[in-house]
């Protein structure tokens, strides 16, 4: 079955300082993989996928990310965050059924 | 474009009762929309795929009973939380899945607090 894993569930960087979330999944064939940011209290905001094509996608806010074939990483990645970007960090891969399972998060936290 | 919106967004009921919690698809039509739960400081849980006139698909664990989905149009579906207990307080969120396989876009999630 499907699975995604977020090794981290806290990270927190500096204003300004480059920022990578880190995700690994489980999928037999070429995964649909997604990265989501959740703002508390609120639903959950696309900021970007991969389908297929090339491997480094760019999303929205700024963020992108790479998929590693080799390694079954997805890793999201922002040169320079800012303040705003404080939220949590949810990867997913497609699974059966159009559905999607989802990582166990990363809660980002940027100081001043 | 693809915005999903839910009501209410915070709701306190009564042990007992029941709440109903709608999703729409303001702009564009959704056959098929999902059903998560998510508890505090944790990720989402799938409970349900809702096909527009068809019977939920729930999933394993989930009482279906309990948890009512109805999915009457292309815009919108219902999650019924019936005889609520304490234990269903939770964030509700429903997504819509737009054209692509797999892709979804959320609401911004419900807030239940069972007394």
């Amino acid at each position: 079955a499907q699975s995604v894993t977020q090794p981290d569930i806290h990270i927190t960087v500096s204003e300004g300082a480059s920022l990578e979330l880190r995700c690994n999944y489980s999928y037999g064939a070429t995964p649909y993989l997604f990265w989501y940011v959740q703002s508390p209290g609120q639903g959950l905001q696309l900021l970007l996928k991969y389908f297929s094509g090339d491997t480094l996608v760019q999303g929205i806010k700024g963020f992108e990310a790479e998929f590693k074939r080799s390694q079954s990483s997805f890793n999201l990645r922002k040169p320079s965050v800012h303040w705003s970007d404080a939220a949590e960090y949810f990867c997913a891969v497609g699974a059966d059924g159009n559905k999607l399972v989802f990582g166990a998060g990363t809660i980002l936290r940027v100081k001043s | 474009g693809a915005v999903v919106s839910q009501h209410p967004s915070w709701v306190i009921c009564k042990s007992g009762t029941s709440v109903k919690i709608e999703c729409r698809s303001l702009d564009f039509q959704a056959t098929t929309m999902f059903w998560y739960r998510q508890f505090p400081k944790q990720s989402l849980m799938l409970m349900a795929t809702s096909n527009e006139g068809s019977k939920a698909t729930y999933e394993q664990g989930v009482e279906k009973d309990k948890f009512l989905i109805n999915h009457a149009s292309l815009t919108l579906s219902t999650l019924t939380v019936t005889s609520a207990h304490p234990e269903d307080s939770s964030f509700y969120i429903c997504s819509a899945r737009v054209t692509s396989a797999y892709e979804q876009y959320f609401g911004p999630g419900t807030r239940l607090t069972v007394t």
